[in-house]
């Protein structure tokens, strides 16, 4: 089945860039998602990516694919510390369930 | 936005005792689906729901839970017997099915805890 690798934790200075970077197994996903989850809170769906594109910007987000590698990364400008939360990398198998990678979590320093 | 809900958002109960956590998905869609989060670890798939049965199950899954949309609206994980590592926060998602591209939906979480 698929697996789904991520760094556990990530901390940098407020208004650096933060990457956050993802492996995962199976090569026939078609779409691979960014989840993030704030304390005690439920998973928000922060973006995702078609597997035909190399890169999707969405405002301070910057999502880079590399499907050779299957390597998948969040970039997120300008880090603010309401970004301070674990992310999700995600990806489709099956019946359309969704395989979670084990989170990155992301410390904002001011 | 149509969302996902969930209830209650926080559970407490003793062990060996049943449980019902309660969802509604979002109206239109035709997929469902539980997971499971033990505090600090990752997100976990525990069963998805299509056409009124289930159509895939994790081995987490055992004879103890079990899923039901009693109605047209609710989609319900019942733990018959629940367990101390039962605690975790479970979620419930959507999907509408009519494209690929469509991401699951989450709601909140109910956090369960079995003292």
């Amino acid at each position: 089945g698929e697996d789904v690798e991520q760094s556990l934790f990530l901390s940098v200075r407020e208004g650096d860039s933060s990457v956050i970077n993802c492996t995962y197994t199976d090569s026939s996903s078609t779409y691979l998602y960014w989840y993030k989850q704030e304390p005690g809170a439920g998973l928000q769906l922060l973006t995702y990516i078609f597997s035909n594109m190399d890169m999707k910007q969405d405002q301070r987000l910057t999502v880079l694919l590399n499907k050779k590698d299957k390597h998948l990364s969040l970039r997120i400008a300008d880090t603010q510390t309401g970004d301070s939360a674990i992310y999700f990398c995600a990806v489709p198998e099956g019946s359309y369930k969704l395989i979670f990678g084990s989170g990155t979590r992301l410390l904002v320093r001011p | 936005e149509p969302e996902v809900t969930q209830t209650p958002s926080h559970q407490v109960t003793q062990m060996g005792q049943e449980v019902i956590l309660r969802c509604v998905p979002i109206s239109n869609h035709l997929y469902f689906y539980w997971y499971r989060q033990i505090l600090g670890q990752k997100v976990e798939f525990l069963v998805s729901f299509y056409n009124n049965e289930i159509s895939e199950k994790s081995e987490i899954f055992d004879d103890q839970f079990s899923v039901e949309r009693p109605d047209g609206s609710n989609f319900t994980l019942k733990i018959r017997s629940t367990k101390l590592e039962d605690s975790a926060m479970y979620f419930c998602a959507s999907f509408s099915g009519s494209s690929y591209n469509s991401p699951l939906h989450f709601g909140n979480g109910t956090r369960l805890t079995v003292t």
